[in-house]
C-alpha cells in the first residue's frame, strides 16, 4: 500500500512569490492534515481538510491556505513568502473520524526562501 | 502553554544500552490519545503507537515499551538494548477528543534527539 506522497521533494523560492505544495493522501483516508516544522519551532499544526472542506486551521495568517480534491489530495498554498516560511511542511492523512487515528506522515517538502 | 513537553533535547547512549525518553502532557479532557512517533534524518515522521486515555496498560512491542501514567501526566518511552539504527528525533503527540478548536490536530512536543553510537 502507498504511503502519503508529497511534491516536490524541495522548493526554492525568493521573498514574496506564491509556493504550491501537493500531497496525496493513503488510499481510503479522506482526511488531509499540513505541519510545519520550522527550526527552532517545532511542528506546528497547519490546517485540516476532511470530505472536501476545511475543518480546522491553525494560528498561521490567511496567506496560508488550500483546498481538497474530490479525490482526497489536498494543495497547500503559500501567498506573499516571507522569510521565515523557510521549513519542512509535512503532509499527513487519516481515515475520518480522528482523534483515536494515528496521522501518517509524508516525507515533507522543504521550502527555502531566499 | 505547551499542552506536550519533552525535556530531554538530546541524549547519547552507546549501543546496547537501554534508553528513555520522557513525555509529559497537559490537557482538560478526560478522553484524549497520546503517540509517539520516529523521525529519521530522511525526515518523515513514522508512526510508532497510539494509547488512549483510558488504557493505562503498559505495552511492549520487541526492544520497544511504553509506560502510561496518568497520576502523573506522563507517557514514557523505553528502548531496550539500544541499536545505531533507532538514531532520530522521538516525538511524543497529544490528541484531544472534545469538538472544539482542538479538533483534528496533534500537539507535539520538541521532540528528543536520540544518538546511538555503535
Amino acid at each position: 500500500e502507498a504511503g502519503v506522497t508529497q511534491s516536490p521533494t524541495h522548493l526554492i523560492k525568493t521573498r514574496g512569490q506564491q509556493a504550491t505544495l501537493r500531497c496525496s493522501p493513503i488510499s481510503g483516508h479522506t482526511s488531509v492534515y499540513w505541519y510545519q516544522q520550522a527550526l527552532g519551532l517545532g511542528l506546528q499544526f497547519l490546517l485540516w481538510y476532511d470530505e472536501g472542506e476545511e475543518r480546522n486551521r491553525g494560528n498561521f495568517p490567511p496567506r496560508f491556505s488550500g483546498r481538497q480534491f474530490p479525490n482526497y489530495s489536498s494543495e497547500l498554498n503559500v501567498n506573499a513568502l516571507e522569510l521565515e516560511d523557510s521549513a519542512l511542511y509535512l503532509c499527513a492523512s487519516s481515515p475520518y473520524p480522528t482523534e483515536n487515528q494515528p496521522q501518517h506522515f509524508g516525507d515533507g517538502t522543504r521550502l527555502s526562501i531566499l | 502553554a505547551q499542552k506536550v513537553t519533552q525535556a530531554q533535547t538530546e541524549i547519547s547512549v552507546v549501543e546496547k544500552e537501554d534508553v528513555t525518553l520522557d513525555c509529559v502532557y497537559e490537557t482538560r479532557d478526560t478522553t484524549y490519545y497520546l503517540f509517539w512517533y520516529k523521525q529519521p534524518p530522511s525526515g518523515e515522521l513514522v508512526f510508532l503507537i497510539r494509547r488512549n486515555s483510558f488504557d493505562e496498560q503498559n505495552e511492549i512491542s520487541g526492544r520497544y515499551s511504553w509506560n502510561f501514567q496518568k497520576s502523573t501526566s506522563s507517557f514514557n518511552f523505553t528502548i531496550t538494548a539500544s541499536q545505531v539504527v533507532d538514531s532520530a528525533v522521538y516525538f511524543c503527540a497529544l490528541s484531544e477528543a472534545n469538538r472544539g478548536s482542538t479538533l483534528g490536530r496533534l500537539y507535539f512536543g520538541r521532540g528528543t534527539q536520540l544518538t546511538v553510537w555503535p
